[in-house]
């Protein structure tokens, strides 16, 4: 099956720094990637779509400047938190997915904020 | 209305019995379902997905179809400990929300006794 790698696994970072996390495919050229983000017992919340070589779309409610996603090339793509706070802390989920539709999802990252 | 529903459950099955998770969902112009399992604190896991009316088995796994019904199930046989889990249901966007993107049920949580 398609392996999505996501780096890192986890982040403890303080107030005010900011975070990035790679989100890369493995074995497959992903045309379009996701990013989600999952506060505990609680659902998936997609917070952009990222095409290779085109800005992100952010869902409503999402700061772009605050989360800033680079897709750089078929297999990578990056989010950057800046200036994380506490209230970002949570567990950040990429996605990547060929022409076919399904979504496979990396391991997750999980930040903290302190 | 909720785009995908899903009951959260717990839906509690004896280990060996069949689980039956359900998902219906709003968009008449969704083409694409998926069932995703989620163990507390992972990532999504892509287990089955089916695109047409009927039903389709992998194994102890079989997903089914009504697009009449908007209406997607899935049946686990002979079902595990170790099948404990949070089952999403997943379906692509249609029209209105784009094919790509995919929009999540909240869950049903599977709790399988020994």
């Amino acid at each position: 099956g398609a392996v999505v790698s996501q780096h890192p696994s986890r982040v403890i970072c303080k107030s005010g720094t900011s975070v990035k996390i790679e989100c890369r495919s493995l074995d497959f050229q992903a045309t379009t990637m996701f990013w989600y983000r999952q506060f505990p017992k609680q659902s998936l919340m997609l917070m952009a779509t990222s095409n290779e070589g085109s800005k992100a779309t952010y869902e409503q409610g999402v700061e772009k400047d605050k989360f800033l996603i680079n897709h750089a090339s078929l297999t990578l793509s990056t989010l950057t938190v800046t200036s994380a706070h506490p209230e970002d802390s949570s567990f950040y989920i990429c996605s990547a997915t060929d022409i076919s539709y399904e979504q496979y999802f990396g391991p997750g990252t999980r930040l903290t904020v302190t | 209305q909720k785009e995908v529903e899903q009951n959260s459950g717990p839906l509690s099955v004896p280990e060996g019995a069949i689980a039956s998770l359900n998902c219906t969902y709003s968009d008449r112009g969704s083409q694409s379902f998926f069932w995703y399992r989620q163990y507390s604190g992972k990532s999504p896991e892509l287990i089955m997905s089916i695109y047409s009316n009927g039903d389709k088995e992998d194994g102890r796994f079989t997903a089914q179809l009504n697009k009449a019904s908007q209406y997607v199930s899935l049946l686990i046989r002979d079902s595990q400990p170790s099948d404990s889990a949070t089952y999403l249901c997943a379906v692509n966007g249609g029209m209105n929300t784009g094919f790509q993107k995919l929009v999540f049920g909240t869950g049903t949580r599977l709790l399988v006794s020994p």
